[in-house]
């Protein structure tokens, strides 16, 4: 199994670029999740999916698109880049829901984007 | 809501030094309690968990265990490495409610000297 796997894994934007985080994973996992991880605050959660076709919100989703048409994609649209959107973003699987809440979530290796 | 609260970092020890990274939280129900470890450069990878109170996860020499009167779960490390040298995140995970999502802590920082 690869696990979770994320490309690019380096991006640089120009403000106003958009671009499409890829990611897949090959456990059969239910759950999808996107993060973002900025210096010294943790894990922020854009977006996650509890199934092909369901997606929903986190905590920080503005400035961002996701789509989850198979199992093993889970794809995140950068539409306008910001430099404020400059940051490590971090792919997550897990079993769910059927262990309430006690599966493991793995991550993807991230991708780390800059928008100039 | 849930949220949870580590202690700040960095944490600076040096080798076979004892580890302490606290960890609080407040979540409804009965949550999971996880704490997750991320090496330079790499995703988070799951360190060790415990599922109900009292229970007690332990991994890699480290252990933590659910106490529910005090809604903590610390981490604690005997003799710690230079290889220890990561970021470590505390993440409690509802076990109610539907969405069962995770909340992360900011993560502290451990840095061990030879």
């Amino acid at each position: 199994n690869a696990g979770v796997t994320q490309t690019p894994k380096f991006r640089i934007l120009k403000i106003g670029q958009s671009m499409t985080l890829q990611c897949t994973q090959d456990m059969n996992h239910n759950y999808m999740y996107w993060y973002r991880q900025d210096p010294g605050m943790g894990l922020k959660l854009i977006y996650y999916s509890v199934g092909a076709g369901i997606t929903d919100k986190g905590e920080v989703p503005n400035g961002y698109n996701v789509s989850r048409s198979t199992t093993e994609d889970f794809p995140l649209r950068l539409e306008l880049a910001a430099p404020s959107q400059t940051s490590v973003y971090f792919c997550a699987s897990s079993y769910g829901p059927w262990d309430r809440g006690a599966d493991t979530q793995y991550f993807g290796p991230g991708t780390r984007l800059t928008v100039l | 809501g849930n949220s949870v609260t580590q202690m700040e970092g960095p944490v600076t020890l040096s080798e076979e030094a004892f580890l302490t990274i606290n960890c609080t939280y407040t979540a409804t129900g009965y949550p999971s309690l996880f704490w997750y470890v991320q090496y330079p450069g790499e995703g988070l990878q799951l360190l060790l968990k415990a599922t109900k109170a009292d229970d007690k996860g332990s991994n890699k020499g480290f252990e933590a265990t659910y106490r529910k009167e005090t809604t903590s779960f610390h981490l604690e490390k005997g003799s710690v490495q230079v290889s220890d040298s990561a970021v470590y995140f505390c993440a409690p995970r509802p076990a109610s409610g539907g969405s069962y999502i995770p909340t992360f802590g900011r993560g502290t920082s451990l840095i061990v000297h030879p």
